[in-house]
């Protein structure tokens, strides 16, 4: 079974433009759920999708939005990117979603803005 | 505000060690508190607890829950150099969202 995929791994970009990250869950999962990760801050829950509606947000500015899919992938998009947004962007896929079992992560997009 | 505190943020310990990692939270409307281990990249899966003074165990790592008390511990036995990580505990939060701690990082010499 496909774990959860994740890209691009790895991005550049400059302050002002805007980025989309994409996630394919493991196949069956109909939870996926974003995090950003940064040293000072940790993993932050940004939202989380079941059945392309989006169920939970967390404490980020409207310039974090998502949206799922049909097949149950996933994409997170950022606009006007800021400096402070440089970060490891994870997600994670579940069978019912956060707090009801287990959470499988992708490898990340490690986003880095310039 | 829900909120969760790890401790140690980091720990060096050498081969054959226990070591106990802690977790304390404050939650409205608890429902799950859940262990990773993130060595590079992707966090993976150790445990979920749901209910207070339950054991779960696998292998040489072991965690129990105390609801009363607010918090949970990660203890690893007889450790090895593969158990570098940093350990994360997560709980879900009142609005369904999940909260992570900073984690422990762990360091075991040989």
């Amino acid at each position: 079974k496909a774990g959860v995929t994740q890209t691009p791994r790895y991005l550049i970009k400059t302050r002002g433009q805007q980025v989309t990250l994409s996630c394919s869950p493991i196949s069956g999962h109909r939870s996926v759920s974003w995090y950003q990760q940064t040293p000072g801050q940790g993993l932050q829950f940004l939202f989380e999708y079941f059945s392309e509606t989006q169920r939970n947000k967390g404490n980020f500015p409207g310039r974090f939005s998502g949206r799922q899919f049909s097949n149950s992938r996933s994409e997170m998009n950022v606009s006007t990117l800021e400096l402070g947004d440089s970060a490891l962007y994870l997600c994670a896929s579940g069978e019912v979603g956060i707090g009801a079992g287990e959470l499988f992560f992708g490898e990340g997009s490690r986003l880095t803005v310039l | 505000e829900d909120k969760v505190v790890q401790s140690p943020l980091s720990l060096v310990v050498h081969e054959g060690d226990t070591v106990t990692l802690n977790c304390s939270y404050e939650v409205t409307n608890f429902r799950s508190l859940l262990w990773y281990k993130q060595e590079k990249k992707a966090p993976t899966f150790l445990f979920m607890l749901t209910s207070s003074g339950i054991e779960k165990k696998s292998g040489r790592l072991s965690s129990i829950l105390d609801k009363k008390e607010l918090f949970s511990i990660l203890n690893i036995t007889a450790t090895q150099t593969g158990d570098s990580a940093v350990y994360l505990c997560a709980v879900e939060g009142s609005q369904g969202n999940l909260i992570f701690g900073k984690g422990t990082k762990l360091s075991v010499k040989p």
